[in-house]
């Protein structure tokens, strides 16, 4: 196990500019989920896919944000034209989808947009 | 909507105490899993503990228990013998669906830990 990676772990873009995260999640998991989280907050969730199927989106993720997961393994989490509201901390999770499965997190990735 | 409410923005103990961190929880639903996390200065995101709604008894794993109760919709994270390392932020979450699946975890705020010296 050798946990959930997340690339890159900062990122300091320009109002307007398109960006890409991208997760690897712990290879047995078929869950994979995004979430992201501002100073002082608990992670708001966005999305999250059962193998390479996106099952639900959050009204927070709006027009601008796509995400995949192509063969069921890795998952990009792309941000289009982004927006000074845009910087937060997105955090990718997985889990093995049981009942009591508790989701396991990487280390997330840090946005600024200037 | 589900919703989790951690009243306690910060919270110090001393060293080698017990400290309890409050949670309580709103959902109509009978189906139900509750977690605590652990989230350091450095970011991540550190599974504790879980609850099933239809767990009769608390939750235990090590240092850490959940006291459960249902009737008043909380779900408080006892950590025993504090060290210095608990220091950290601690989030209370919630998942629905049957037997408490958990996808589309909902978090509390979260309660800033300081284990002092």
């Amino acid at each position: 196990d050798t946990g959930v990676s997340q690339n890159p772990r900062h990122k300091i873009t320009k109002r307007g500019q398109n960006v890409t995260f991208r997760c690897d999640p712990i290879s047995e998991h078929n869950r994979l989920y995004w979430y992201r989280q501002t100073l002082g907050q608990g992670p708001e969730f966005l999305t999250y896919f059962q193998n390479e199927a996106q099952l639900e989106k959050s009204r927070l993720l709006s027009d601008r944000f796509s995400a995949e997961r192509p063969k069921g393994s890795f998952s990009t989490l792309e941000i289009q034209r982004t927006e000074q509201g845009d910087s937060a901390m997105y955090l990718c999770a997985s889990s093995f989808g049981s009942y009591n499965s508790p989701l396991h997190f990487g280390n997330g990735t840090r946005l600024t947009v200037t | 909507a589900q919703k989790i409410t951690q009243t306690q923005p910060g919270m110090f103990v001393q060293e080698k105490e017990a400290v309890t961190l409050d949670c309580t929880y709103d959902t109509s639903d009978q189906s139900y899993g509750l977690f605590w996390y652990k989230q350091p200065s450095s970011g991540e995101m550190i599974f504790l503990i879980y609850q099933g709604s239809y767990d009769e008894q608390n939750a235990t794993e090590g240092r850490y228990s959940l006291n459960f109760q249902k009737a008043r919709k909380s779900a408080n994270l006892v950590i025993s013998a504090s060290q210095l390392g608990d220091s950290a932020m601690y989030f209370c979450a919630m998942s629905l669906g049957s037997g408490g699946s958990n996808y589309k975890l909902t978090f509390g705020k979260g309660t800033l830990l300081t284990v002092n010296p």
